[in-house]
C-alpha cells in the first residue's frame, strides 16, 4: 500500500480533459512539501512531467497542469491524445519516511 | 543535457548481493543527489536511498541495514550494493539524478532473483 493514493485508472476519450488525484497526509503533502508528477510509458523510464506542483520542464505541453491544496495534488490533462497513455506517479517527500514516497500509480487509458 | 547509463548483474539467487552502477554524463555531479529507484513487476515505483556528492546518505527504512550507496566522484559514478536479496528485490531498478524531484533517469536494469 502506497503512501500517496492515487485512483488504479482513469479514462476518456481524445481531446477530452482527465484529472488524477493524489491524497497524502499530514507528514507528506499536508506538511507543505511539494508534489511532483511523472509520466511512464510502456516500456520506459518514467519522465518528469509536473516539478514543484506546478511547474513544466522544457518540452511538456501545457496541456498537462498540476495543482496542490492541502494534503492532496491534482494533474490534469487536457486535450488528450492517444500518446498521452500510460502510467502517471505522484511524488513527495515524507517524514516518517524519512525520503521519498510515491502514489501507487494510475493508468490512463484514452479511448 | 545529462545523461546516466547504469549497468549490473541481472540475475541473482537468493542471499546473493545485488551490484548496479551509474555512470553520469554531461552536468554537475555535485549539483544533484543520485538516487535509485525500484519498480516490481507490474507494479509501482519505490524510493530506496539517495547520496550526494560528499557522501551524505539517505535510505528507505524497507531495505536499510542491507543497503549501501556510494558515490566516486572521479569517475561521476553511483553505486547501489543490496545485500541477502530474495524473490522480493526482483525489480527494475533506476538511478535517477534528484533536487527534490527526479529530472534525469537511468534506462533501467532489470534484476531477477531467483533459485
Amino acid at each position: 500500500q502506497s503512501v500517496l493514493t492515487q485512483p488504479p485508472s482513469v479514462s476518456g476519450a481524445p481531446g477530452q480533459r482527465v484529472t488524477i488525484s493524489c491524497t497524502g497526509s499530514t507528514s507528506n503533502i499536508g506538511a507543505g512539501y511539494d508534489v511532483h508528477w511523472y509520466q511512464q510509458l510502456p516500456g520506459t523510464a518514467p519522465k518528469l512531467l509536473i516539478y514543484l506542483n506546478t511547474n513544466r520542464p522544457p518540452g511538456v505541453p501545457d496541456r498537462f497542469s498540476g495543482s496542490k491544496s492541502g494534503t492532496s495534488a491534482s494533474l490534469a490533462i487536457s486535450g488528450l491524445q492517444a500518446e498521452d497513455e500510460g502510467d502517471y506517479y505522484c511524488q513527495s517527500h515524507d517524514t516518517s519516511v524519512s525520503g521519498e514516497v510515491f502514489g501507487g500509480g494510475t493508468k490512463l487509458t484514452v479511448l | 543535457q545529462v545523461q546516466l547509463h547504469q549497468w549490473g548483474t541481472g540475475l541473482l539467487k537468493p542471499s546473493e548481493t545485488l551490484s548496479l552502477t551509474c555512470a553520469v554524463y554531461g552536468g554537475p555531479f555535485n549539483a544533484y543527489h543520485w538516487t535509485w529507484i525500484r519498480q516490481s513487476p507490474g507494479k509501482g515505483l519505490e524510493w530506496i536511498g539517495d547520496i550526494n556528492h560528499r557522501g551524505s546518505r539517505s535510505y528507505n527504512p524497507s531495505v536499510r541495514g542491507r543497503i549501501t550507496i556510494s558515490v566516486d566522484t572521479s569517475e561521476n559514478q553511483v553505486s547501489l550494493t543490496l545485500t541477502s536479496v530474495t524473490a522480493a528485490d526482483t525489480a527494475v531498478y533506476y538511478c535517477a539524478s534528484s533536487r527534490f524531484f527526479f529530472e534525469y533517469w537511468g534506462q533501467g536494469t532489470l534484476v531477477s532473483v531467483s533459485s
